[in-house]
């Protein structure tokens, strides 16, 4: 199988200062992205995704950057909650005839209150 | 959203034995259902995708004859862990996309599989 890093890197921020979590992704073909978030024992949830035709997009209290010259992303967290303690992986998306995606290290977020 | 769920949540088992563990799609259909294995700490790693009415497809050095998959219907996909080892041991999850787009894939809550 596939998957990208074996140890989990951790940030530790202040409650209401701004997060900024960073990914390497392997594929230059690939052409869509999905930050996910994942609270301990449970399944990934979407947060938002950016297509390789954008470089930058914003969600609510989140934007995701793209510099595809590097293959990078980076998450930005505005305002962070202690809800938003998780691990926090980007995923490319490799378009096979279907879809796969493949999961990046991930990033073990603590926030301080 | 969206709602896939698993059975069971978490299941021990003795080394040898096999272990079935079921993702459905709720409330939708999934033609296609992916399934990942997860280590303490590390990432989501691919494990195979899921085909209803075909056999799955399994990744690189993922082994076909241990990791049995059926996808029995439109909301049923199963992963069955045969003679399991210790080193099978992991958080196991299913995803299932509400169209073909991975933008609409949605995650189950994960089995966690402990081989004693």
């Amino acid at each position: 199988g596939e998957s990208v890093g074996l140890h989990l890197p951790t940030l530790s921020v202040q409650e209401g200062d701004n997060s900024i979590i960073n990914c390497a992704y392997s594929n230059s073909a690939s052409d869509y992205f999905i930050w996910y978030k994942q609270e301990s024992g449970k399944g990934p949830q979407f947060i938002i995704d950016i297509r390789s035709n954008m470089d930058k997009r914003q969600g609510q209290r989140v934007t995701v950057l793209l510099n595809k010259t590097v293959k990078h992303l980076s998450l930005q967290i505005a305002a962070t909650q202690p809800g938003d303690s998780a691990v926090y992986f980007c995923a490319e998306n490799k378009n096979t005839g279907g879809f796969k995606t493949i999961f990046g290290a991930g990033t073990r977020l603590f926030v301080k209150a | 959203g969206a709602v896939v769920s698993q059975h069971p949540s978490w299941v021990i088992c003795k080394s040898g034995t096999s272990v079935k563990i079921e993702c459905r799609s709720l409330d939708f259909q999934a033609t296609t259902m992916f399934w990942y294995r997860q280590f303490p700490k590390q990432s989501l790693m691919l494990m195979a995708t899921s085909n209803e009415g075909s056999k799955a497809t399994y990744e690189q050095g993922v082994e076909k004859d241990k990791f049995l998959i059926n996808h029995a219907s439109l909301t049923l996909s199963t992963l069955t862990v045969t003679s399991a080892h210790p080193e099978d041991s992991s958080f196991y999850i299913c995803s299932a996309p509400t169209s073909g787009r991975p933008d609409t894939q949605y995650f189950g809550p994960g089995t966690r599989l402990t081989v004693l």
